[in-house]
């Protein structure tokens, strides 16, 4: 099936930048995601961008999809404490629309 | 208030007994889907269902069953044949695709982490 891949761990001080990357292996996908959890809940819709898309911005968010290396990245500006949370990049398979593919999840820590 | 609803919010089972999980939906979905999620591994698709009376099979769904015999309701059971149950569980759907902004979004259920004694 689809590999997507992310780093485990990100720490950064409040109102720095974070980057979180994402790699994924279908170059098929229509959709990539981002998806935020915070610690012991479900998973909350942050943002999407379609794939003939470079770069997509929702206030703080910021994604950029480099389809040639298949690789995707979220920015958040000024980063707050309450940004901390497991955050999943998320692909649909190519040919099944229902059926998604997560990364392992990016747990970003915010220090004060 | 619509949405997604997973009971109980902790479970514990002793080794060896089947125990089902709950989900229902509000949402009017028609589909709905299980992941198993465990440290550092990410999500991983157990069973999900585009239809009702209609299931597949995702990439880890020994050991484990589900019915879809009403719209708002997808329940999963984990039978002793699954060797290492204790995870956290979470359901979700998502919306018929003319009806999503974003193609097939998946509206999450607040989860069940299950543990094994």
């Amino acid at each position: 099936g689809e590999d997507v891949e992310q780093s485990l761990f990100l720490s950064v001080r409040e109102g720095d930048s974070s980057v979180i990357n994402c790699t994924y292996t279908d170059s098929s996908s229509t959709y990539l995601y981002w998806y935020k959890q915070e610690p012991g809940a479900g998973l909350q819709l942050l943002t999407y961008i379609f794939s003939n898309m470079d770069m997509k911005q929702d206030q703080r968010l910021t994604v950029l999809l480099n389809k040639k290396d298949k690789h995707l990245s979220l920015r958040i500006a000024d980063t707050q404490t309450g940004d901390s949370a497991i955050y999943f990049c998320a692909e649909t398979g190519a040919y099944n629309f229902n059926k998604f593919y997560f990364g392992s999840g990016t747990k970003l820590n915010v220090k004060p | 208030d619509g949405g997604i609803t997973q009971s109980p919010k902790y479970l514990f089972r002793k080794e060896g007994q089947n125990v089902t999980l709950s989900c229902e939906q509000n949402l009017n979905h028609d589909a709905m889907y299980w992941y198993r999620q465990d440290p550092g591994q990410g999500l991983r698709l157990i069973y999900y269902s585009q239809i009702v009376n209609d299931f597949q099979k995702g990439d880890i769904a020994e050991g484990y069953s589900v019915s879809r015999e009403k719209k708002e309701s997808f329940p999963l059971t984990v039978t002793s044949a699954q060797k290492n149950p204790t995870a956290f569980y979470l359901c979700a759907s998502s919306p018929p695709l003319q009806d999503s902004l974003v193609r097939n979004e998946q509206f999450f259920g607040p989860g069940t982490r299950l543990t094994v004694l």
